[in-house]
């Protein structure tokens, strides 16, 4: 089965710029997450989508927009990008969420580099 | 509000000895607690995950936990450490809404 994959892998981009980032979750898994990892910041969670509708959100400003396609493909959209902003952007999904020991499957990440 | 703490941004042993990476966590009722590993330029892989059926966890490539309620821990441990253990090592609890909360992480060095 193939695991949780995200695209680009490498994005760079100018300040102001938007982006757009693609993660494909495990076939079947309906849930997914995003987290922002910066050496500074560590992993932080950013939202959760579960069957197109997102039902968690992290402590981020506006421009970090997400969305959750019927095929459980997600995208996430960070607009008027800024400096503070480079960073690796991870994926994850699950079969289902809202559960505890839902285990959630990391994608390799796409490492944005805002200049 | 649950949390994890650390201890130590960077641990370094020698090959073959023991790993102990620490983590202490804060939570008002009965944590969910995981411990992932990301090597570099990847993303993060599960290790193993407290469950509350057994104090003692056993997880992938030789590792386990033990959670300890009265200190508040869930510490990881390696017998033997091999090269191949260099990684970054993330201790993480499941909140009350089921995000995950991650500790800043602890950066393994295997000297050879």
């Amino acid at each position: 089965k193939a695991g949780v994959t995200q695209t680009p892998r490498y994005l760079i981009k100018t300040r102001g710029q938007q982006v757009t980032l693609s993660c494909s979750p495990i076939s079947g898994h309906r849930s997914v997450s995003w987290y922002q990892q910066t050496p500074g910041q560590g992993l932080q969670f950013l939202f959760e989508y579960f069957s197109e509708t997102q039902r968690n959100k992290g402590n981020f400003p506006g421009r970090f927009s997400g969305r959750q396609f019927s095929n459980s493909r997600s995208e996430m959209n960070v607009s008027t990008l800024e400096l503070g902003d480079s960073a690796l952007y991870l994926c994850a999904s699950s079969l289902v969420a809202g559960t505890e020991y839902n285990e959630q499957f990391f994608g390799p990440g796409t490492r944005l580099t805002v200049l | 509000a649950q949390s994890v703490t650390q201890l130590g941004s960077h641990v370094s042993v020698s090959e073959g000895a023991l790993v102990l990476l620490r983590c202490n966590y804060s939570s008002s009722v009965p944590p969910y607690l995981f411990w992932y590993v990301q090597y570099p330029n990847q993303g993060l892989q599960l290790l193993l995950k407290y469950t509350s059926a057994a104090t003692l966890v056993k997880g992938i490539n030789g590792f386990e936990a033990e959670f300890k309620k009265s200190e508040t821990s869930f510490h990881l441990t390696k017998p033997s450490a091999h090269m191949s253990d260099a990684a970054e090592y993330f201790c993480a609890v499941r909140d009350s809404s089921y995000k995950l909360i991650f500790g800043s992480g602890t950066r393994l060095l295997v000297r050879p």
